[in-house]
């Protein structure tokens, strides 16, 4: 099953704009991960935060976590279209940590 | 140039045959993992190992097998008992810790004919 559910599935914006895209989780987690794939390729790690953190900054990524809600969001400032792509979170669970599990992510089209 | 390599990129199968991924990195991490990725599904952990000579069973392990022989690899056997196997494969490697991230190869696209 899958720990991590992006919202919303699908996302259409135009070029300048702000994407944000939510998981949500069911279990504990140690840290909670937001990778990148674009179409047919592997995956690209973003942003790594852990469960004692609450916000964390790279570049035009901004991610929040809330471990009370058991969820996290993640915010692309000033979309460009090479931002066209999905993008997962993935939870390492506080029981387990080597079992990274993946949501079915958030696939992000910006508009030129 | 560091890195995870997967081959082949694209891998065609008959029914009943198994058939072999390859998985290699020379970043010199601990832990490897196989996922599959289904349209719709996201990617579900297949097998991860962490240390040389020990792997352990993700969510969806029934009719795959795995080896971790050697610190750089870790093949992917699919075998006949895998109902379903045309997918995207997608090897990753990390350091192995518990904040560490994960470096994923470019996939090997299978499909059963």
């Amino acid at each position: 099953s899958q720990q991590g559910e992006e919202d919303p599935q699908a996302l259409s914006i135009q070029e300048g704009e702000n994407a944000t895209m939510n998981c949500s989780y069911k279990t504990s987690i140690n840290n909670l991960q937001w990778y990148r794939q674009n179409s047919g390729r592997g995956l690209v790690h973003l942003i790594l935060i852990r469960s004692n953190e609450r916000e964390k900054h790279s570049g035009r990524l901004r991610v929040t976590l809330d471990t009370s809600k058991k969820s996290s969001s993640l915010l692309i400032t000033a979309s460009r279209a090479a931002d066209t792509a999905s993008y997962f979170c993935a939870t390492a669970p506080s029981g387990g940590y080597q079992k990274v599990t993946f949501g079915i992510g958030t696939k992000l089209q910006v508009i030129p | 140039d560091g890195g995870i390599t997967q081959s082949p990129k694209y891998l065609f199968r008959k029914e009943g045959q198994n058939v072999t991924l390859s998985c290699e990195q020379n970043l010199n991490h601990d832990a490897m993992y196989w996922y599959r990725q289904d349209p719709g599904q996201g990617l579900r952990l297949i097998y991860y190992s962490q240390i040389v000579n020990d792997f352990q069973k993700g969510d969806i392990a029934e009719g795959y097998s795995v080896s971790r022989e050697k610190k750089e690899s870790f093949p992917l056997t699919v075998t006949s008992a895998q109902k379903n196997p045309t997918a995207f494969y997608l090897c990753a490697s990390s350091l192995g810790g518990k904040n560490t991230e994960a470096f994923f190869g470019q996939g090997t696209r299978l499909t059963v004919v």
